[in-house]
């Protein structure tokens, strides 16, 4: 069956530094890649998407574009904040009807002052 | 626009007792979703509602969980009898429609004595 798998945390950045979390999928059809964020004590936000291969997802100077040819959808982002610190969840979603969403095991990010 | 809410935010019971979880989603979102989030995993999906019929409930236990959506609209999910491993945070999500992203709650935290 489709599943994600992510890089496993946590993930310690001072800030400014660059970020770079890898998330690659399995799945049998064209599934759409998603990135959601949660922030400590707070649900799931949708981060960024991209719906099909090369599109480039962004939001809040983070970015993630989707690989078919290598099935991934890292995230990076460029100068991280002390207020990027949360947990990052890479999902897909299989579009051939039931829109079922997979979601990977998370990854802790902190970011030192 | 209002959020996802649910009640409650905590719950403490003993196992083998029951408990019950409620959700309204957004106005409007025809699609409604639970997750089970165990502690250091993703969020697995229970039971996924388009209005007030299931669309998939292949992850939920149903000999325990139970979960209805009258009227399309707010949602119950039930856990009778509990067990030790049902431990977790229970996510409610709701979305215009399948393929759209899904704005999540708070979370109902569950813990098993």
């Amino acid at each position: 069956g489709d599943s994600v798998t992510q890089m496993e945390g946590p993930v310690t950045l001072s800030e400014e530094a660059f970020l770079t979390i890898n998330c690659t999928y399995t799945a049998t059809g064209y599934p759409s890649l998603f990135w959601y964020v949660q922030y400590p004590g707070e649900g799931l936000q949708l981060l960024l998407k991209a719906t099909k291969a090369d599109d480039k997802g962004s939001n809040k100077g983070f970015e993630a574009t989707y690989r078919k040819e290598t099935t991934s959808f890292h995230l990076e982002k460029g100068s991280v904040q002390v207020s990027d610190s949360a947990v990052y969840f890479c999902a897909l979603s299989d579009n051939t009807g039931g829109f079922k969403t997979i979601f990977g095991a998370g990854t802790r990010l902190f970011v030192k002052a | 626009e209002a959020g996802v809410a649910q009640s409650p935010r905590y719950k403490i019971i003993e196992k083998r007792q029951s408990v019950a979880f409620w959700c309204n989603p957004i106005s409007g979102h025809a699609t409604l979703y639970w997750y089970q989030q165990i502690l250091g995993q993703g969020p697995k999906l229970l039971i996924q509602f388009q209005n007030n019929g299931v669309v998939d409930d292949s992850q939920l236990p149903k000999d325990r969980f139970s979960a209805e959506r009258l009227k399309g609209v707010d949602s119950t999910l039930k856990i009778q009898p509990a067990k030790l491993e049902d431990s977790a945070v229970y996510l409610c999500a709701s979305s215009l429609d399948r393929a759209q992203p899904q704005h999540f709650g708070d979370g109902t935290r569950l813990s098993i004595l």
